[in-house]
């Protein structure tokens, strides 16, 4: 079965600093994959996708996920922390077959001044 | 679209008695997904519906827990009867986009807390 694992159930970066959020994938064939951002008390908004298409993926707010089959992994980065970033980040696939969204287990991103 | 609709936004009940929740899907949408969120066991898909058709109700934890969507714009989550360990956010979300059969994106409403004491 499909399943992602995200490393690191906190980050912590100052604002302006490189954020790094990991997630790797477990897939027979090659994936879709997504980030998603929860905000306090809401629901889960989709940051961006990757479809086969384009190895690396531009979403909102400027972050970017890369692809990386050799590795397994789609990592999220955005160059410079803001504090409106601070949230927490989803990665989830979907797999050949499966006709829905397999979640990790969530990162919460902390931006401090 | 206003998105995804759930109703009601925050729920206290005392344990046995019966719960439901509520979900209007985006108009146009054939997939319908529950979620439920918790600090032990994070998002756990519970049932999914594809034409208003249960698909996969695997993740519905206990007989205690039912779902309907009796049409395309409406669907229920009851809990009967519900305990504290039922307390949890419920996410609704919808979708209707495909490409080779893999879903490509769900919208998510805005969850119910429910909170069983």
């Amino acid at each position: 079965a499909q399943s992602v694992t995200q490393l690191g159930s906190h980050v912590s970066v100052s604002e302006g600093a490189l954020v790094l959020l990991r997630c790797n994938y477990s897939s027979s064939v090659p994936p879709y994959l997504f980030w998603y951002v929860q905000y306090p008390n809401q629901g889960l908004q989709l940051l961006l996708k990757y479809t086969s298409a384009a190895t690396l993926v531009k979403g909102i707010n400027g972050f970017e996920a890369e692809f990386k089959k050799s590795e397994t992994s789609f990592h999220l980065t955005k160059p410079s922390a803001h504090m409106s970033d601070a949230a927490e980040y989803f990665c989830a696939v979907s797999d050949h077959g499966f006709q829905k969204l397999v979640f990790g287990t969530g990162t919460r991103l902390l931006v401090s001044p | 679209d206003a998105g995804v609709i759930q109703s009601p936004r925050h729920e206290v009940t005392e344990m046995g008695q019966e719960v439901t929740l509520r979900c209007k899907p985006i108009s146009g949408h054939d997939y319908l997904f529950w979620y439920r969120q918790t600090m032990m066991r994070g998002l756990e898909l519970l049932i999914y519906f594809n034409n208003n058709v249960p698909i996969d109700d695997s993740g519905m934890p206990e007989d205690r827990f039912s779902a309907k969507m009796p049409n395309a714009s409406f669907s229920t989550l009851k809990i009967q009867p519900s305990e504290p360990r039922d307390s949890a956010v419920y996410f609704c979300a919808s979708s209707q986009n495909r490409d080779r059969g893999r879903l490509t994106e769900a919208f998510f409403g805005q969850g119910t807390r429910l909170t069983v004491v």
